[in-house]
């Protein structure tokens, strides 16, 4: 099966810019999840998607992020405006709602974002 | 909060050499434990998890790990590692966060093995 997939690999903007990065999930997982990791720091946790909708959104850092999974397939985080603090690597990871897969997560290669 | 620590930041090792890398986490109810790994330029992989059962977990590329529960510990070995393990491991546990069950990661080990 194909894996996560993400887009851009990597972005580079300024400060005040706005940044939209993509998430494919693997076919057939209801969970979606994004996680980020700030540079030298642990990999953390943003929030959760079941299908549509957002089952925990505890990790969100503030309100200029905002994801969405319209339709239940693929997801969206966007940043707006960014700031230099928002700078690091965006990991997508998706995994069966249920059965055996359900809490084993595929991640994808992650978004690096750069803000300047 | 759950939390996961991983004792070493960076180790290095020449091949053939037994690697253990330490992780602990701090959770008071059942547990879902995992180790993943990142290559140089590639995703994160899934080396090997322990939901029950044997607490000894064999996962890929001949790497192991010892779920220990009166020590809240997890930790992966490899008996002899090789140049192609260099890479970042981390270990994370899975359990119920604010809102859902969420995984929590340690701050990662780079490993370098040296030929």
């Amino acid at each position: 099966e194909a894996g996560v997939t993400q887009f851009p690999s990597h972005s580079v903007i300024e400060k005040g810019q706005t940044v939209t990065l993509r998430c494919d999930p693997i076919s057939g997982h209801d969970n979606l999840y994004w996680y980020r990791r700030v540079m030298g720091k642990e990999i953390k946790f943003l929030l959760h998607f079941v299908k549509e909708s957002k089952q925990d959104e505890s990790g969100m850092p503030n309100n200029r992020f905002l994801a969405e999974r319209t339709g239940g397939t693929y997801s969206t985080l966007k940043v707006q405006p960014a700031e230099l603090e928002d700078s690091g690597v965006y990991f997508c990871a998706s995994s069966r709602l249920v059965g055996s897969g359900a809490n084993v997560l595929t991640f994808g290669a992650g978004s690096r974002l750069t803000v300047l | 909060a759950q939390s996961v620590s991983q004792h070493n930041h960076h180790v290095i090792l020449s091949e053939a050499a037994s690697l253990e890398l330490g992780c602990n986490y701090s959770y008071g109810g059942t547990v879902n434990l995992f180790w993943y790994v990142q290559y140089p330029g590639q995703h994160l992989q899934l080396l090997l998890k322990y939901f029950s059962g044997d607490p000894l977990v064999k996962g890929i590329k001949g790497f192991e790990a010892e779920f220990i529960k009166s020590k809240f510990s997890f930790n992966l070995r490899k008996p002899s590692v090789q140049w192609s393990d260099t890479a970042e491991y981390f270990c994370a546990v899975l359990a119920r966060g604010a809102g859902s069950y969420q995984l929590t990661f340690g701050k990662g080990t780079k490993l370098s093995v040296i030929p």
